[in-house]
């Protein structure tokens, strides 16, 4: 079952702009990952947040987490050609596993 | 660094064939996951190991998937007999010793299998 659903479940974009996509999730967690997946590659973890933290920087990439309501964004500013992939939020509960959202596809245009 | 390394890529099967798939994970993870990820969607856990032993399978359909992780580092995943519903991306991903919620996993390439 998939935890966490993405907002929009496609983004299309110019590059240099900044690219938005939102998380939202269902039950209590530990953290919350953001992962990208480029066509035909494995998934390559991003950042990670914790239920404690509210916003984290990594490069280009800024992520916020509300846990009032349950939802995260990720942020990428100044996109490129290359940013072009599949995001997908994936949250931790006490199981100590990924529950992946069904993902934002994003497509930069050159 | 090596990554985790997923053999094979690519596998076409007929329907009610047996396959398998191999993992090897990163040296010195002791978690191991096997993921299902259907397209369009995100990978759903099937099973996951701490060591040697499958400490979370709840997701692994047993009537015809099987798993093992013998001495603790290569893992297999195995389907028999496979149907039309299971074409689909099998990831592995490993990580270091779990330890209060910090939890980064290290994805392989994975194996796309069709089954027709």
């Amino acid at each position: 079952s998939q935890q966490g659903e993405e907002d929009p479940q496609a983004l299309s974009i110019q590059e240099g702009e900044n690219a938005t996509m939102n998380c939202s999730y269902k039950t209590s967690i530990n953290n919350l990952q953001w992962y990208r997946q480029n066509s035909g590659r494995g998934l390559v973890h991003l950042i990670l947040i914790r239920s404690n933290e509210r916003e984290k920087h990594s490069g280009r990439l800024r992520v916020t987490l509300d846990t009032s309501k349950k939802s995260s964004s990720l942020l990428i500013t100044a996109s490129r050609a290359a940013d072009t992939a599949s995001y997908f939020c994936a949250t931790v509960t006490g199981r100590r596993a990924l529950t992946f959202g069904s993902g934002t596809r994003l497509q930069v245009q050159p | 660094e090596a990554g985790v390394v997923q053999s094979p890529r690519y596998k076409i099967i007929e329907k009610k064939q047996p396959v398998a798939f191999w993992c090897n994970p990163i040296s010195g993870h002791n978690t191991l996951y096997w993921y299902l990820q259907n397209l369009g969607q995100g990978p759903e856990l099937l099973i996951r190991y701490e060591n040697e032993e499958a400490v979370d399978d709840s997701q692994l359909p047993k009537d015809r998937f099987s798993a093992e992780r013998l001495k603790g580092v290569d893992s297999t995943l195995k389907i028999q007999p496979a149907e039309l519903g299971d074409s689909a991306v099998y990831l592995c991903a490993s990580s270091p010793r779990t330890s209060g919620s910090y939890n980064e996993q290290f994805f392989g390439p994975g194996t796309r299998l069709t089954v027709l």
